[in-house]
């Protein structure tokens, strides 16, 4: 069975640090995504990757970068935390055109 | 960009009643997936549509992917309260792109 694993459940950080979402991936899937959750705005796709060292913007890009140095892990990193990154983040992986595996989310919190 | 709306956004159904979420997207689609998250939990795969007009049942959960390929459904004949949860459509428009819609949150009242 697929297992993808992000690094918390919930995260607390304050305004200003650079936070650092960890991802990873145990079925040599190519493509991995990171969305955002919010009530009444569904998931969100922030960034995706198809393969090691590539990506792609997603929706809503702007005050997040990523990292995929190696095929089983993606990272999301807030350069500069604000209150209004404050959500629910989803991992996710697939291999070429089938569906999405999921993550249990990270609940981040920016005080 | 590509954009995929569904309504509603919240049913509330006895138990028992049918169900129905509907998705539509701006732009012909590929395919259509749909997924499932139960409360507390994340989104689950539930199944993919390719071919215009498609249907495909699973138990009491019917999909149909319209003649052109922009919109989906999704109906539950006589739910139950394990069919709680919110219910998500992705249109793929883009290279190993999907656009998840805005999804339906079911509650069903025993």
């Amino acid at each position: 069975d697929v297992k993808v694993t992000q690094s918390s459940r919930y995260l607390v950080k304050r305004t200003g640090e650079k936070v650092f979402l960890e991802c990873v991936q145990d079925m040599d899937h190519e493509n991995m995504f990171w969305y955002r959750q919010d009530p009444g705005l569904g998931l969100r796709l922030i960034y995706f990757s198809y393969d090691v060292k590539m990506k792609e913007k997603g929706d809503i890009p702007e005050g997040y970068s990523v990292s995929r140095e190696k095929k089983e892990r993606f990272s999301l990193i807030l350069e500069s935390a604000s209150t209004n990154q404050t959500s629910m983040y989803l991992c996710a992986s697939s291999s070429l055109n089938q569906p999405q595996h999921f993550g249990d989310g990270t609940r981040l919190s920016i005080l | 960009g590509q954009q995929v709306m569904q309504i509603p956004q919240y049913q509330h159904v006895q138990e028992g009643e049918d169900f129905t979420t509907y998705c539509n997207s701006s732009t012909t689609l590929s395919n259509i997936q749909w997924y499932k998250q139960r409360p507390g939990g994340h989104p689950v795969f539930l199944i993919q549509l390719v071919k215009s007009g498609e249907v495909k049942k699973q138990k009491r959960l019917t999909f149909q992917f319209g003649e052109a390929k922009k919109n989906s459904s999704l109906h539950i004949t006589a739910t139950q309260t394990t069919d709680v949860g919110t219910y998500f459509c992705a249109g793929a428009g883009g290279y190993q792109k999907v656009t998840f819609g805005t999804g339906t949150k079911l509650q069903v009242i025993p």
